[in-house]
């Protein structure tokens, strides 16, 4: 059975800080790793990794994935107050294409 | 105008009743996803759908039905509702030419059975 865990369940820390989100993988066929950010409502997409250690970056954010190690990190840099969401990793693979197995989630607080 | 739409956004309902959650949309996408989430729990797979005549379960389909009308529309039946699935519902689509597997998220539904 897939499956996906992510480290910590949550994080609080004040602006300007810099923080590393966890995300442990188990899944037969992997194809792709994915990151999205879910503020209020629907998860928005942030990251796709299909190949380890090719970092992807979007302005403060930045992710890699080992598929040795079988792990991807979530890395934001500066946290400003706008970064408080919740973090979902995602994993592409398993037997039928096109499914996603889901983690827990990491809840990230800003505070000013 | 929203991609992926769903309808209604916020339900309240008492246990024993039939309910259904809609989701459409405009991205000519040809998978459609239900998922449920709950606190600490991410989002689970209830059922999905590569194509119209294509319709599988996911992790926790029980006490869950769907029909996918047509390619732009998936619908999601609880038909009895209980309390435990109170949740917040995402529909989600992707497109098979997206290799890999991006999915494209709806606003949700917020569930509450009493």
């Amino acid at each position: 059975e897939d499956k996906v865990v992510q480290s910590p369940l949550s994080l609080v820390v004040h602006e300007g800080d810099t923080v590393t989100l966890n995300c442990s993988y188990e899944v037969t066929n992997f194809r792709s790793l994915l990151w999205y950010k879910q503020e209020k409502k629907a998860p928005t997409f942030l990251f796709m990794l299909t190949s380890s250690g090719i970092e992807k970056k979007s302005g403060r954010l930045s992710s890699i994935l080992d598929k040795k190690e079988l792990f991807s990190i979530l890395n934001i840099t500066a946290t400003q107050t706008g970064d408080s969401a919740i973090y979902l990793c995602a994993n592409a693979g398993g037997t039928s294409y096109g499914k996603l197995t889901f983690g827990q989630g990491t809840i990230l607080t800003v505070h000013p | 105008d929203a991609d992926v739409t769903q309808t209604p956004r916020n339900r309240i309902t008492k246990t024993g009743k039939r309910i259904m959650l809609e989701c459409s949309q405009t991205k000519g996408h040809d998978r459609m996803y239900w998922y449920r989430q709950d606190p600490g729990l991410g989002l689970r797979l209830i059922y999905y759908s590569f194509d119209v005549k294509d319709i599988n379960k996911g992790e926790i389909s029980d006490g869950y039905s769907v029909s996918r009308q047509a390619q732009a529309k998936f619908s999601l039946s609880l038909e009895s509702a209980i309390p435990n699935q109170t949740a917040l519902y995402f529909c989600a689509t992707s497109s098979m030419r997206g290799v890999y597997n991006e999915q494209f998220f709806g606003p949700g539904t917020r569930l509450t059975v009493l």
